[in-house]
């Protein structure tokens, strides 16, 4: 089966920093991807990892382990901005672009 | 702002009726996905075109179906609409890796 497990809720206080965490059990893998999505919006794409290790992008950074199913995103210096949900999605068959997301993490930032 | 546009923003209709939600993907990008997000429940894949074809298909219903047009925009069609099928409808489109989302339509069925 397809199994896709983030935390559903979490709370951070501007300016710390935040790790999010995803693990997920798939038929096959090809790549995992981390969303972002401000409520009644539009997912925005924040990384992509289809090897091990972490890959850095400004504030935010994304790791995998793909024998331990795992990854995380790291969000360091909270915004208020950065309140949203964050979705985890694996695409898991090659040759193919579709995507098996996970239910998200609500993430709320305080002053 | 992605480069994806959906029509309409919202669809209010009722129990039993049909409807077509309309998507334009981004300019060069051949494929496009639809996807469904129910209150507090994750996307949910329905259906991948590309390039007019269908390409992958997820847990959509038989009384959804889609087509993607030779000027690559796409349509999912709703029908016997009951009011489990009340959610937001969005699309993406992708030409490498990356899936860019539109704005999506927000579909209440009454």
């Amino acid at each position: 089966g397809q199994n896709i497990d983030q935390p559903t809720e979490m709370t951070a206080t501007e300016g710390a920093i935040v790790q999010i965490n995803c693990t997920y059990q798939t038929s096959g893998f090809n790549g995992l991807f981390w969303y972002q999505q401000h409520a009644g919006e539009a997912p925005t794409f924040l990384s992509y990892n289809v090897l091990d290790g972490l890959e850095e992008k400004g504030r935010f950074s994304s790791f995998l382990s793909r024998s331990k199913g795992y990854s995380y995103l790291l969000l360091k210096e909270l915004q208020m901005k950065d309140s949203a949900s964050y979705l985890c999605a694996v695409r898991d068959v090659e040759n193919t672009d579709k995507l098996i997301f996970g239910t998200g993490t609500r993430l709320q930032v305080f002053p | 702002d992605s480069g994806v546009t959906q029509t309409p923003k919202h669809l209010i209709t009722a129990t039993g009726q049909r409807v077509t939600l309309r998507c334009s993907p981004r300019s060069g990008d051949l494929s496009v996905y639809w996807y469904q997000q129910s209150l507090d429940q994750g996307l949910q894949f329905l259906i991948q075109y590309y390039n007019g074809e269908e390409r992958a298909k997820g847990n959509i219903l038989e009384r959804f179906s889609a087509q993607q047009f030779p000027d690559l925009h796409s349509e999912l069609n709703l029908s016997s609409l009951e009011l489990g099928d009340s959610a937001l409808y969005f699309c993406a489109s992708s030409l490498g890796h990356e899936q860019f989302f539109g704005p999506g339509t927000r579909l209440t069925v009454l």
